[in-house]
């Protein structure tokens, strides 16, 4: 049990089709975070939701669209994806102080493999 | 944007064996973290540090800020020890100031 869990676990889609990522956290934290991980990449970020607030997006394509009902809960929209958009995506939460190092530590999720036929 | 470089980039060792991963990075940080990640994909912080050393159980984390360098060490190493390991630095600036290396992929064998 991580405190933050990610469904579903493994989603295969077409390009045409339209899915979503779900990502809960139970830790009380106010900020969530949503990663890409590719084969042989380092992490990248995607977006940062502070209090619920889109602080970040790293030049994300507009085929993904993050929405944060509330600081429990983050999802990740998918719809018209590439076949080069298929990887580990992870959420991650922790506690913002407003200060110094803001993400540290993250807890991640266990991540959704998401593979675009 | 920091540069991190984690060597070496795969390891096979035995059991018992006293393992060492390095992280080398670019710009000045902040704060450094370890993490590790298994095979099913889910990521533990292992330690975040910004000065000196850190020990949790068989797991020994250093830093040295001057020459911009960190080293994870697992002493008497254990199959279960069997992860990728992934430095990140923070160097301010927000989300986008966690850099994170590319993973060390370790296997220990019994």
């Amino acid at each position: 049990e991580t405190g933050v869990t990610q469904t579903p676990r493994h989603l295969v889609m077409g390009m045409t089709n339209k899915k979503s990522l779900k990502c809960e956290q139970h830790l009380g934290h106010n900020a969530m975070y949503w990663y890409k991980q590719s084969a042989k990449k380092p992490l990248e970020l995607m977006f940062v939701y502070n209090f619920k607030e889109q602080t970040e997006n790293n030049s994300v394509p507009s085929r993904f669209s993050p929405e944060c009902p509330n600081s429990s809960h983050l999802f990740l929209h998918l719809h018209t994806l590439q076949p080069e958009d298929s990887a580990l995506y992870l959420c991650a939460s922790s506690q913002y102080q407003g200060t110094g190092p803001p993400y540290s530590p993250l807890h991640f999720g266990n991540g959704t493999r998401l593979t675009v036929t | 944007k920091n540069e991190v470089e984690q060597s070496p980039q795969n390891l096979t060792a035995q059991e018992g064996e006293f393992i060492t991963i390095n992280c080398s990075y670019s710009v000045g940080i902040s704060a450094l973290h370890w993490l590790q990640q298994h095979p099913g994909g889910g990521i533990v912080s292992l330690f975040m540090l910004s000065s000196g050393k850190k020990k949790h159980g068989r797991l020994i984390a250093t830093i040295n800020i001057q020459e911009k360098h960190s080293s994870l060490h697992i002493t008497a190493s254990h199959p279960r020890d069997s992860a990728v390991y992934i430095c990140a630095v923070y160097s301010g600036g927000g989300a986008d100031g966690l850099t994170f290396g590319k993973g060390t992929h370790l296997i220990i064998q019994p």
